[in-house]
């Protein structure tokens, strides 16, 4: 079965950049996507077909995807950005997976 | 609005049934794929099934295949998740969500309902 990895933690100063990474075979041939969750709160999508951002999601969110590993970044990161990141991609062996979650935290 | 909100979780026994209801609004429900994500306590997220618009497809997780069925009725704008032969480890959070092929992003979330399997 297909398998993403994340790390389990990521730490960043206010204003600077956080980078998230997300491993998988041959990742760069899928698309990836990204969620932040909060805690208590439903996951939300940051990040689809590796580098599109929905609606509302600002600016400073951005993705990457190639080889093995899609990339998170999150330039002149905030507070408010503190949450757990889940990356997620589709397989044809597999159907949906998720990454394991990365707590980021911003200190 | 646009949203999506679930019900029918509670606290079952092992091997009991339950089943998951998702009513949307705010956007064309059979336009679009439908999914169940759940998450354990403390847990990341784990995606459990999958439906396509007009419900023709159906896809599951390998940890629910055989004791759940996922189904729609386009008519009342519901999602629903049929879930038998309960165990601990489906004890849960479950998600619905939005979901859009090919690649199977989740870009509107219900806000979760319970599931508690425990004796």
């Amino acid at each position: 079965s297909y398998e993403l990895t994340q790390p389990p933690s990521v730490s960043v100063s206010p204003g600077q950049t956080a980078s998230i990474t997300c491993s998988g075979d041959k990742l760069g041939d899928k698309y990836s996507s990204w969620y932040h969750q909060k805690p208590g709160r439903s996951p939300v999508l940051v990040i689809y077909q590796d580098t599109k951002r929905p609606s509302g999601i600002p600016e400073r969110f951005s993705g990457s995807n190639s080889g093995n590993t899609a990339t998170l970044t999150i330039s002149g990161t905030q507070a408010m950005d503190e949450a757990d990141y889940y990356c997620q991609a589709w397989d044809s062996s597999t159907a949906v997976v998720f990454g394991g979650g990365t707590k980021l935290t911003v200190l | 609005e646009v949203q999506l909100l679930e019900s029918g979780g509670g606290l079952v026994q092992p091997g009991e049934s339950l089943r998951l209801s998702c009513a949307a609004s705010g956007f064309t429900f059979s336009n679009y794929a439908m999914s169940w994500v759940r998450q354990a306590p403390g847990k990341g997220l784990e995606w459990v099934s999958s439906i396509s618009g007009s419900g023709n497809s159906t896809y599951y997780a390998d940890s629910v295949k055989g004791r759940c069925t996922i189904s729609r009725d386009n008519s009342k704008n519901t999602l629903y998740l049929q879930m038998n032969s309960l165990r601990a480890e489906d004890t849960a959070v479950y998600y619905c969500a939005k979901t859009t092929p090919p690649d199977w992003y989740f870009d509107l979330w219900g806000r979760g309902t319970l599931v508690t399997v425990s004796s």
